[in-house]
């Protein structure tokens, strides 16, 4: 049973428009939530996170929102770029995990001209 | 130089093989993880180890078992390889704290035939 979900497998976006991929979760006890981004090749890197005490955090082009009450997160970049085209994976823990993280499936974002 | 190693980048085998994947970091971490990658699955929680005494059983540990051998090496191994576990391998290392990101190493695809 997935307990983090990102239902959309993929997105295009034009460059300079913003990016919003979303992520549910179901389990209540996660209190700390993370977007990595993977390129082909490569192992998944860190972007941002957010703790449930925020329901916002801002890095640069990238900002996380977090809606508690809905179980829902979602990943804004503004402006999109050609270098963001990537596959973008949210991922969670709890208090009750000990680190260990719950990944959804991926959203592939491609950046567009 | 990266932070996470794993080795081989690739490995093609046959069913019934013994495996072993390797991994190993600079980050004087540790935690350390081992998932695997399936396509529309996300990563999935293979095991994971606190220091080089604690081995703990993630998600899907059926068919693996694992070693860590000092602080910055931990191997997972498939006993009897069969073609269900042909994915896509990744290492991970983290912090003291649960709300502090994992750093993955670039991974290991592994095709079983």
């Amino acid at each position: 049973d997935q307990q983090v979900k990102q239902n959309s497998p993929s997105l295009s976006v034009q460059e300079g428009r913003i990016s919003i991929l979303n992520c549910d979760y179901t389990n209540s006890m996660f209190d700390y939530f993370l977007w990595y981004k993977k390129y082909p090749a490569e192992g998944p890197t860190f972007l941002i996170s957010i703790s449930s005490i925020k329901d916002k955090n801002e890095d640069g082009r990238f900002t996380v929102f977090l809606n508690k009450s809905a179980k829902h997160l979602s990943l804004h970049i503004v402006p999109s770029q050609p270098g963001d085209s990537a596959v973008y994976f949210c991922a969670a823990s709890g208090t009750d995990s000990w680190g260990k993280l719950q990944f959804g499936a991926g959203t592939q974002v491609v950046v567009t001209p | 130089d990266a932070d996470v190693t794993q080795t081989p980048r690739n490995r093609i085998t046959k069913t019934g093989k013994r495996i072993m994947l390797e991994c190993s970091q600079t980050k004087g971490h540790d935690r350390m993880y081992w998932y695997r990658q399936d396509p529309g699955l996300g990563l999935r929680l293979i095991y994971y180890s606190f220091d080089v005494k604690d081995i703990n059983k993630g998600e899907i540990s059926d068919g693996y078992s694992v070693s860590r051998q000092a602080q910055a090496k931990f191997s997972l191994s498939l006993e009897s390889a069969i073609p269900n576990q042909t994915a896509l391998y990744f290492c991970a290392t983290g912090g003291p704290f649960s709300n502090q990101p994992q750093h993955f190493g670039d991974g290991t695809r592994l095709s079983i035939l």
